[in-house]
């Protein structure tokens, strides 16, 4: 059975710190893994990795994967309030099979 | 360019009783999904349409069925509702069925009385 496991659960962070949030699976028949943000309700997209050991940037936002040790990092810099929200991991193959999230709060 | 639109935003029901979600998906995309999103935990799959057919099924009961209609828009639903199946039921479009990139509308929240 598919399993994707996200640390921390939660944490809690000042603005202008840096967060790094770890995402491992054990899927078959891996295409992609995802990084979604959940604010409120809907799940925006942030990234797609494919490749292992290619860094993915947008603005303050970075993510990598590690396709070897099965698992994939996504770092926010200098956090803003509106960072915070849960950020969803999920590895694809015939569907997307999601962690549990990482609730992100950032305090001003 | 309007993303993708779900109704209602809530909905309270009874055990026993019925229940139809709508989704239309992203302008473009002719491929919708269904997520059921438990609190406190992640999306899980209930099932994909493509082509006004049902092409993958997770691990869910007949209970929940869906539809697609030829303007791509689709519905969920359930019966016999159980108290377990109050939850946040997301819809994600895609370009294609194999296209992993999904974009989300912003639920149906459930509540199972």
């Amino acid at each position: 059975e598919d399993k994707v496991v996200q640390s921390p659960l939660s944490l809690v962070v000042h603005e202008g710190d840096t967060v790094t949030l770890n995402c491992s699976y054990e899927v078959t028949n891996f295409r992609s893994l995802l990084w979604y943000k959940q604010e409120k309700k809907a799940p925006t997209f942030l990234f797609m990795l494919t490749s292992s050991g290619i860094e993915k940037k947008s603005g303050r936002l970075s993510s990598i994967l590690d396709k070897k040790e099965l698992f994939s990092i996504l770092n926010i810099t200098a956090t803003q309030t509106g960072d915070s929200a849960i950020y969803l991991c999920a590895v694809a193959h015939y569907k997307l099979s999601f962690g549990a999230g990482t609730t992100v709060t950032v305090r001003a | 360019d309007a993303g993708v639109t779900q109704s209602p935003t809530h909905l309270i029901k009874t055990r026993g009783q019925q229940v139809t979600l709508r989704c239309s998906p992203k302008s473009g995309h002719d491929t919708v999904s269904w997520y059921q999103q438990a609190l406190g935990q992640g999306p899980q799959f209930i099932f994909q349409y493509y082509e006004e057919e049902e092409r993958q099924r997770g691990n869910f009961p007949d209970r929940f069925s869906g539809h697609q209609f030829p303007n791509y828009s689709s519905e969920l639903n359930v019966n016999a509702l159980l108290l377990g199946d109050s939850a946040l039921y997301l819809c994600a479009s895609s370009l294609t069925p194999t296209n992993e990139k999904l974009f989300f509308g912003s639920g149906t929240q459930l509540s199972v009385l």
